[in-house]
């Protein structure tokens, strides 16, 4: 059975830091890119970030480009994200997802999805 | 930026009635979008992926169509189960984007 547990979350400053994790189970993990998807509050859903099975392509969306980083540890089976000079617009509910497809490429869709960890970005 | 626009916002129907959902893209996506159903509480399933395929377990009652910058949901009889919001996603570029999403109630 495919699992997702996204932890790391929390209460935190505006322009402070926050790593977020998520160990993943019941797949090959290096085989599929994984991704970040965020939620804030009674909004729509928002792509974050995505990385290749073998962290060599990386992407981000505009609003955390510069600020946050995705990586991988295959032998682990975990994603990241560190997030840095955090904005009270990050406040959000963080999902990481897994690509449906296989392969180098970092485009969705997500066929599976974590619990999710709740980032709060305020003073 | 590709810009996915949902419509409409709300659905209001009663169980057994047919649903119909858009998607309307900026510009031409291929075959290249999915649908999600998300409950409260819960995280976003995948229903249908490149356009009309349904994801594993979802039943035949769900079916997606279109392609290029036009696309739709449709929810043949809704089972009590499937008030929800579905929103859908392209992958054709850089960065993906989700639609604002389509909430079903029930009338």
């Amino acid at each position: 059975e495919v699992q997702l547990v996204d932890s790391g979350g929390g209460l935190v400053q505006p322009g402070r830091s926050l790593r977020l994790s998520c160990a993943a189970s019941g797949f090959t993990f290096d085989d599929y890119a994984m991704h970040w998807v965020r939620q804030a509050p009674g909004k729509g859903l928002e792509w974050v970030s995505g990385i290749s099975w073998n962290s060599g392509t990386i992407g981000y969306a505009d609003s955390v480009k510069g600020r946050f980083t995705i990586s991988r540890d295959n032998a682990r089976n975990s994603l990241y994200l560190q997030m840095n000079s955090l904005k009270t617009e990050d406040t959000a509910l963080y999902y990481c997802a897994k690509d449906y497809y296989s392969g180098s490429g970092i485009y969705g869709p997500f066929d599976y999805w974590g619990q999710g960890t709740l980032v709060t970005v305020s003073s | 930026e590709i810009v996915l626009t949902q419509s409409p916002a709300t659905l209001s129907l009663s169980p057994g009635e047919r649903a119909t959902l858009s998607c309307r893209a900026s510009q031409s996506i291929s075959s290249y979008l999915a649908w999600y159903q998300q409950k409260p509480g819960q995280a976003p399933r995948l229903l249908i992926y490149d356009a009309s395929n349904r994801a594993t377990g979802i039943p035949a009652r769900f079916s997606g169509s279109g392609s290029g910058t036009d696309f739709t949901l449709t929810i043949s009889s809704l089972e009590p189960e499937d008030f929800a919001v579905y929103s859908c996603q392209q992958r054709t570029n850089w960065p993906l984007t989700f639609g604002g999403g389509t909430k079903v109630e029930i009338k």
